[in-house]
C-alpha cells in the first residue's frame, strides 16, 4: 500500500515555464516531507523539506506548499531550466520512529526543455 | 563531503545465484537503508539498521536479507536470486539524531542488477 501518491509521473515543461509536481499522504502521524532530486546515474540528492507547522517553504527557485487538512504537498520549480531535468521524488516520515524511516512517492520524471 | 560508496555499478547474475551487494559509508553515520528503485513504484524500503548488528524490516523485505556487522558497511544479500528482483539498488545513510540533522539520507549511486 502507498502511503504517499505522488503525480504526475512524467511531466514536460519550457524553459521559463513552472513545474508543479503534487503529492499527497494517508498517515497523519507524518511530520517531515522533504523532496529528492535524481539525476540520470546518480543517487537521490535531498533538495528541500518541510515541516508542517508551517504552509510554505521556499529555497530558491523551489517552492513547497504545504496543505496539512487535504494532507497534500506540492513541489513548484519556477523558472524551470533544462539543467532541472530530473526525477523528483516526495517523501514523508516520522521522525521519533527508530531510523527516521522515509516513505518515497512513485517519482516524476522532469524533463525541461530549451 | 559525505560518501556511500556502493561497491558494484551493474552486475548481471543467474537465476538462483546468491548475490551480495556491499555499502560503504564514510560519515559515521548510525542509519544504513536499502532500497530498491522500480520505474512508477519509486523507491521502496527493504530493509534498514540503525546500529551494528541491528536489522528491521521495510515493506518489501520477502527475498532478501542484510548483514551490518561493522559500523560504516552495510550488505543486502539475495539468497537465491529470482528475475523478479532484477531492479536498481540504492543505499543510503544517515544520522540517528535526524531531527537535529535535519533527517538528510544520503544516498550512494546504486547498483543495476540484472538477474537471467
Amino acid at each position: 500500500q502507498q502511503q504517499v501518491k505522488q503525480s504526475p509521473q512524467s511531466l514536460i515543461v519550457q524553459k521559463g515555464g513552472i513545474s508543479i509536481i503534487n503529492c499527497a499522504y494517508e498517515n497523519t502521524a507524518f511530520d517531515y516531507f522533504p523532496w529528492y532530486q535524481q539525476f540520470p546515474g546518480k543517487g537521490p540528492a535531498l533538495l528541500i523539506a518541510i515541516r508542517p507547522d508551517v504552509s510554505e517553504k521556499k529555497e530558491g527557485r523551489f517552492t513547497i506548499s504545504f496543505n496539512k487538512s487535504a494532507k497534500q504537498f506540492s513541489l513548484h520549480i519556477m523558472d524551470s531550466q533544462p539543467g532541472d531535468s530530473a526525477t523528483y521524488f516526495c517523501a514523508a516520515s516520522m521522525e521519533e520512529t527508530s531510523g527516521s524511516r522515509l516513505t518515497f512517492g512513485e517519482g516524476t520524471q522532469l524533463t525541461v526543455n530549451p | 563531503d559525505v560518501k556511500v560508496t556502493q561497491s558494484s555499478r551493474y552486475l548481471v547474475k543467474r537465476t538462483g545465484e546468491k548475490v551480495f551487494l556491499e555499502c560503504v559509508q564514510d560519515m559515521d553515520h548510525e542509519n544504513m537503508f536499502w532500497y530498491r528503485q522500480d520505474p512508477g513504484l519509486g523507491l521502496r524500503l527493504i530493509y534498514f539498521s540503525y546500529d551494528v548488528k541491528m536489522k528491521e524490516k521495510g515493506d518489501i523485505p520477502e527475498g532478501y536479507s542484510v548483514s551490518r556487522e561493522k559500523k560504516e558497511r552495510f550488505s543486502l544479500i539475495l539468497e537465491s536470486a529470482s528475475t523478479n528482483q532484477t531492479s536498481m539498488y540504492l543505499c543510503a545513510s544517515s544520522f540517528e539524531l535526524a531531527s537535529l540533522a535535519k533527517n538528510i539520507q544520503y544516498f550512494g549511486a546504486g547498483t543495476r542488477l540484472s538477474v537471467l
